[in-house]
């Protein structure tokens, strides 16, 4: 499968925990995108990356959160001290330059 | 980026066509409309994308009006399958200042429920 893979796909942690997840991209595309979605909303965006640089990060990511892209290809997303508001679907994108996003399954994150 | 307004909810038969209107009467000349669409648990997918020429591909047409203040999408031929949210998206490819945009905005979308 060529498609955008996210791991893992499924985590439960207790409030107070650090999490990390992972994004692999299409091969080649080099812009990747994180985003997370509220049950019944819409994807909302946290911060995009062009090859290894962090170009925009949303207000949303507070400083709890911090995202890595350090050889340009795959990207880490961490969540320092999780609250239960962190709970939610995490999900990543990839496109090659401006071009249409392709996203992946996404990692759906409950904090207990 | 230009707000989109879609219907909250739809109903299609399967086999028929299913048409889901976007208002984007705010729109800019260098913005695109985007659709994507997003089946219960799993990560949006991308659909098609117009600027102002109607656009079709496997999956939908794009039918942009000449003033570019709305869209439709369409499915020629429905499927339990194509049960989903959709959502209309309206993306600039740069700002005024030629950095090229990065992320999508979404809205609510339109719940499309296709009915055997």
């Amino acid at each position: 499968d060529t498609g955008v893979s996210q791991n893992p796909r499924h985590k439960i942690t207790k409030r107070g925990q650090n999490v990390t997840f992972r994004c692999d991209p299409i091969s080649e595309h080099n812009r990747l995108y994180w985003y997370r979605q509220t049950l019944g909303q819409g994807p909302e965006f946290l911060t995009y990356f062009q090859n290894e640089a962090q170009l925009e990060k949303s207000r949303l990511l507070s400083d709890r959160f911090s995202a890595e892209r350090p050889k340009g290809s795959f990207s880490t997303l961490e969540i320092q001290r999780t609250e239960q508001g962190d709970s939610a679907m995490y999900l990543c994108a990839s496109s090659p330059g401006v071009g249409s996003q392709y996203f992946g399954p996404g990692t759906r994150l409950t904090v207990t | 980026d230009a707000k989109t307004t879609q219907p909250t909810s739809m109903d299609c038969a399967e086999g028929r066509a299913a048409n889901l209107p976007c208002n984007h009467s705010t729109i800019s000349g260098n913005e695109y409309v985007y659709w994507y669409r997003q089946i219960h648990s799993q990560g949006p997918q991308y659909i098609i994308h117009g600027l102002k020429n109607n656009e079709t591909n496997e999956m939908a047409s794009l039918i942009i009006t000449e003033d570019r203040k709305s869209s439709t999408l369409i499915l020629p031929h429905a499927t339990l399958r194509d049960t989903a949210v959709y959502y209309c998206i309206v993306r600039a490819a740069r700002n005024a200042g030629g950095t090229s945009y990065g992320k999508l905005t979404f809205g609510q979308g339109t719940i499309l429920t296709v009915h055997p």
